[in-house]
């Protein structure tokens, strides 16, 4: 089946400690996106990528990274740069230049001790 | 700036009464509306979509939303709700970001509780 895997479920971090977030789409999309979710306030874009080798900052990027190297992947580093990464992270893809919708993954809920 | 307010945060219903979830957008050109739903602690799930034409849509489960230019609504609504529907429910436009790349702009969600 089709679909966009997260993992790990549930991460534990200490502060100061950067830490990768996998995403891994089979739906042959062309566009992946990040965003964080916190109570009260919605999905919030973190970054976004078009094609592979290419990726935009989204409206809170401070703190986060990505890379694009495989179409199929789109990890998210969670620095120590940011201030309160405590979260539920959910990564979804798009079929490129449409508006159609975008599918999401399941989540990641990121914790700092 | 393109905007979606979802007014209500939290909303209680009976099993088997109608519900109407409210979402109002801000947007200069024509929108692109979205209807997704969220179970606890996952990802969420496209329920409707609004493109053009028909103003009313019909999506998954039952759901159908309502496009009103005027009133720069898109209500999502359920006439007899279930148990199952509990989960939260978020309202999304599509815009332009940065030139040519679409993004999806979401409200802040609006929890639903189904009472027995």
């Amino acid at each position: 089946d089709g679909g966009i895997t997260q993992s790990p479920k549930y991460l534990f971090r200490k502060e100061g400690q950067n830490v990768t977030l996998s995403c891994e789409q089979n739906l042959n999309h062309d566009a992946m996106y990040w965003y964080r979710q916190d109570p009260g306030q919605g999905l919030r874009l973190i970054y976004y990528s078009q094609i592979v080798n290419d990726f935009q900052k989204g409206d809170i990027a401070e703190g986060y990274s990505v890379s694009r190297e495989k179409k199929e992947s789109f990890p998210l580093t969670v620095t120590s740069a940011q201030k309160n990464p405590t979260a539920f992270y959910l990564c979804a893809s798009r079929v490129r230049s449409s508006w159609d919708e975008q599918f999401f993954g399941p989540g990641t809920r990121l914790t700092v001790l | 700036a393109q905007s979606v307010t979802q007014p209500d945060i939290h909303i209680t219903v009976s099993e088997g009464a109608s519900l109407e979830l409210r979402c109002n957008y801000s947007y200069g050109a024509t929108p692109y509306l979205f209807w997704y739903v969220q179970s606890p602690g996952q990802g969420l799930q496209l329920l409707l979509k609004y493109f053009s034409g028909d103003t009313l849509v019909q999506g998954i489960k039952g759901f159908e939303a309502e496009f009103k230019r005027s009133q720069s609504s898109f209500n999502l609504r359920k006439p007899s709700v279930h148990w199952s529907d509990a989960a939260e429910y978020f309202c999304a436009v599509g815009a332009r970001y940065g030139g040519a790349t679409n993004k999806l702009i979401f409200g802040t969600g609006t929890l639903l509780a189904v009472q027995p």
